[in-house]
């Protein structure tokens, strides 16, 4: 089944606690999106990748970071995590990054930084 | 830049009503459009999209949207909603060729009572 895995799909943390959440698609998307979530604000962008070790800002990047190092792998990197993180993040992936492409998005991760 | 607006944060609406999400946006060049819906604590899906041609688009689940160029609009439609249309919509604008950056609409929230 085409797909994109987001894990953990919940993480309580504290702050400062450097964590990780992978994601992974398998459907040969060279396109790779974070996003977060937050109400009233909608859809933020924080990096973006059109193909293996490119990646861009979007956004909202301050505070994480993200590597490509294989197609089918996007992981976003938090080293030092702040309440102000906590929000609902999604990663996403397309075909060949243009943009008539639509999104393909994961199932979510739920982040709470105390 | 592009941006997108949503002016309807909130909609509430009793069976077989009918529906218009409005969408606005704010670019002058060719753009590609997509609504997507969000249902309770699931991710993103792809509602329906725009690209050229034929101005109204027809999605899944009886949705359609019409873009108007000349109002840089593209609202959301269905005549009868239904219980299970419950869920959070989104707007998303591409501009045409360049660099994949999409810009989101903050989200609209619709409650369908049975």
């Amino acid at each position: 089944e085409a797909q994109v895995t987001q894990n953990p799909r919940y993480l309580i943390t504290v702050t400062g606690k450097k964590l990780t959440v992978t994601c992974s698609q398998n459907m040969n998307h060279e396109y790779m999106s974070w996003y977060r979530q937050d109400p009233g604000l909608g859809l933020r962008q924080i990096y973006y990748s059109m193909n293996v070790e490119v990646t861009d800002k979007g956004d909202v990047p301050e505070g994480y970071k993200v590597s490509r190092k294989e197609k089918r792998n996007f992981p976003l990197i938090l080293e030092s995590p702040s309440p102000n993180q906590t929000s609902l993040y999604f990663c996403a992936s397309s075909l060949q990054g243009r943009s008539n492409s639509p999104l393909h998005f994961g199932n979510g991760t739920r982040l709470t930084v105390t | 830049a592009q941006s997108v607006s949503q002016h309807n944060h909130h909609v509430i609406l009793s069976e077989a009503a009918s529906l218009e999400l409005g969408c606005n946006y704010s670019y002058g060049g060719t753009v590609n459009l997509f609504w997507y819906v969000q249902y309770p604590g699931q991710h993103l899906q792809l509602l329906l999209k725009y690209f050229s041609g034929d101005p109204l688009v027809k999605g899944i689940k009886g949705f359609e949207a019409e873009f108007i160029k000349s109002k840089f609009s593209f609202n959301l439609r269905k005549p009868s909603v239904q219980w299970s249309d419950t869920a959070e919509y989104f707007c998303a604008v591409n501009a045409g060729g360049g660099s994949y950056i999409p810009t989101f609409g903050r989200g609209t929230s619709l409650i369908v009572h049975p």
